[in-house]
Formats: C-alpha cells, sequence, structure tokens
C-alpha cells in the first residue's frame, strides 16, 4: 500500500482564521514532508520530520506550525496566512528520511486565503 | 543546491505515438537517485519510474523508460504508445539529500 491520505481537500480561510491540515500515511515510514505548491509550478520543500523530529525548516514564516505526534501522522497548523499563501499543499512520505529514497505523495489540500 | 533542468515547457503527441522529455542536472555526488513524477490535472504526484545513479541498466515501466546518461548527468523520459491518460505535468527529480525537482513539462495528447 502506498497511500498517504490528506484532509480537508479543499480549505478557505480568512487572514485571522486557525486551521489545521492533516496528513496520514500507513506504509510505515519514519519520515513525512510538507511541500507548498503554487500553480504550473514544481512543488517547493517547507519541512521535513524524520523519526518524529523535526529535520529541515526551509526558513518557512512562523504563520505555518508543524506537528508530528507520531511516525503516521503529520499536521501543518495554520493561523494569520496572507494571500500569497494560497497554494495546493503536498504531504509526502518516505522510508527514513536521508535522501537516496522515494518520496511518495498525498493528494494534496487546495488552500486559499482571502 | 543541486540543478534540474527540464528544458522543455510544453511538449504534445499523438495518441499512440511516442514522446521523449528531457531533464539533465548538476551533481558532484556518484551516488543519488533520479525519478520522474506526473502530476495530472486531478493534482496527486505520482512515481512514474525510478533510476539509481550506480546501476548502469535503464529503468523501464511498462510503456515508460528511461535513457540514463551518468557522464553527461542526462535523464530523459520516454513515453511509448501514448494514451489519453498520460496527459499531464511531468517533473524530473534528483535525490541525494533532498529531493530536487526541475520545472516540469507540460504533456498534451492528441486524439
Amino acid at each position: 500500500d502506498t497511500e498517504v491520505t490528506q484532509t480537508p481537500k479543499h480549505l478557505v480561510m480568512g487572514m485571522t482564521n486557525k486551521k489545521s491540515l492533516k496528513c496520514e500515511q500507513h506504509m510505515g515510514h519514519r519520515a513525512m514532508y510538507w511541500y507548498k505548491q503554487k500553480a504550473k509550478k514544481p512543488p517547493e520543500l517547507m519541512f521535513v520530520y524524520s523519526y518524529e523530529k523535526l529535520s529541515i525548516n526551509e526558513s518557512v514564516p512562523s504563520r505555518f506550525s508543524p506537528e508530528c505526534p507520531n511516525s503516521s501522522l503529520l499536521n501543518l497548523h495554520l493561523h494569520a496566512l496572507q494571500p500569497e499563501d494560497s497554494a495546493l499543499y503536498l504531504c509526502a512520505s518516505s522510508p527514513v528520511g536521508r535522501g537516496r529514497e522515494t518520496q511518495y505523495f498525498g493528494p494534496g489540500t487546495r488552500l486559499l486565503v482571502l | 543546491a543541486q540543478t534540474v533542468t527540464q528544458s522543455q515547457p510544453e511538449m504534445s503527441v499523438q495518441e499512440a505515438e511516442t514522446v521523449t522529455l528531457s531533464c539533465t542536472y548538476d551533481t558532484s555526488e556518484s551516488d543519488y537517485y533520479l525519478f520522474w513524477y506526473k502530476q495530472p490535472p486531478s493534482r496527486q504526484m505520482i512515481l512514474v519510474i525510478r533510476q539509481e545513479a550506480y546501476k548502469q541498466q535503464n529503468a523501464t515501466e511498462n510503456r515508460f523508460s528511461v535513457n540514463f546518461q551518468k557522464a553527461a548527468k542526462s535523464f530523459s523520459l520516454k513515453i511509448s504508445d501514448s494514451q489519453l491518460g498520460d496527459a499531464a505535468m511531468y517533473f524530473c527529480a534528483y535525490n541525494d539529500y533532498k529531493l530536487s525537482f526541475g520545472a516540469g513539462t507540460t504533456v498534451t495528447v492528441r486524439a
């Protein structure tokens, strides 16, 4: 099973709202990733968790707050976002997170910030 | 940071024909992985094919095959017998420490 699931599929929020994105994988992987993708552009890495510890933060603004409650779950908490944060947010997982691995992606959450 | 270059923003292919997507990359490493991912308009990023740099044999997955030229740092994808469902954006990606993507190539399939 190579499935990574993400909820919700779509999210509309105002700039003062607080919301969360959720990602789940059941492949026994120990690394999980958040990417941001603008239309017709490649994904941009935001965060990497390896063995439930944050290993990479690509200088992402603090209005994005990741959380990894366990090795199967990854959340992205959103607060005080800007309209330019509207994008597709992709979650991915891989076996251990040391590179030279295949990453498997979820279907994404389409976020619109008004 | 590693650089991945896809020089073809768009490619069009007739159904049942063959199309080749080009990708070059820049690295000083000898051990790495290369990937082609497909992202249809429905948006899920799907792994098409993977190549490990230490393997000389070109990877093949059904109608998809690669031409991996390590010395030239080239990694092209050939789609044979193109189908309407192949229409998507295709991303070439390099992974040694983290995944670096090319800009993508949009493939349209003409019926």
